[in-house]
């Protein structure tokens, strides 16, 4: 069973273009996330929702709006495609009392051509 | 949250004891020291999370000296496999943290046969 997963692995699309990333964990956590790794490989978090509700929102655009219909659902809406947003995302998970202990999604790997 | 350091890279053989050293002389009180590993193509994956001393599980061992300023990752016996960037963290796990993760440049661990 796949604890973390994602769809779809791979997006190519062009600019302006609007698109979305899913995100399903069924291990039951309570928090989840969303992380954007670039091309020189940084590993920076972008939202953070805990039961449904969003607790850490990092300075990304708000292009940028994160959904999450229920506790084990994290879907990410991105408007207004531009090339700087081509990256790899991950999401993850964790439960209360170990947020440090997240588990990973295999990543979604989005091009904007 | 305290900034680490880590070297970039290193290198080692199969079947040798691998340490990697991470500093982090701004740590607070609250704060919990974290490795992360991935692999390429793939999500970090928790490795092992101290606070003071010696922990060991069935991957590594963290060693954490008495000043908390820095620590050590072990990995026994490194086989190819064992072949990742691996992560320090540092971050408060407890008083509500929802798990802020940074993560920084990472060590690029190379096993040669």
């Amino acid at each position: 069973d796949t604890a973390v997963s994602q769809t779809p692995k791979y997006l190519v699309t062009q600019m302006g273009n609007d698109k979305s990333i899913k995100c399903e964990q069924n291990l039951g956590h309570d928090t989840m996330y969303w992380y954007k790794q670039d091309s020189k490989k940084f590993l920076k978090i972008m939202f953070s929702y805990n039961n449904k509700e969003l607790i850490i929102n990092e300075t990304v655009p708000n292009r940028f709006s994160p959904k999450s219909p229920d506790k084990a659902h994290l879907n990410l809406h991105i408007n207004s495609l531009e090339l700087g947003d081509s990256a790899v995302y991950f999401c993850a998970s964790s439960q209360y009392p170990r947020p440090y202990e997240q588990y990973f999604g295999p990543g979604t790997r989005l091009t904007v051509t | 949250l305290a900034k680490t350091t880590q070297p970039i890279s290193m290198d080692s053989y199969e079947g040798q004891e691998v340490n990697i050293t991470c500093s982090h002389n701004n740590i607070a009180t609250n704060d919990y020291i974290t490795w992360y590993q991935q692999f390429p193509s793939q999500g970090p994956r928790f490795i092992i999370q101290g606070y003071k001393t010696k922990v060991t599980n069935e991957v590594a061992s963290l060693f954490i000296p008495a000043d908390r300023k820095s620590s050590t990752l072990s990995l026994p016996r490194v086989s190819l496999s064992d072949t990742a960037v691996y992560y320090c963290l540092v971050g408060d796990k407890l008083g509500g943290s929802q798990g802020n993760l940074i993560f920084g440049k990472g060590t690029k661990l190379s096993v040669k046969p």
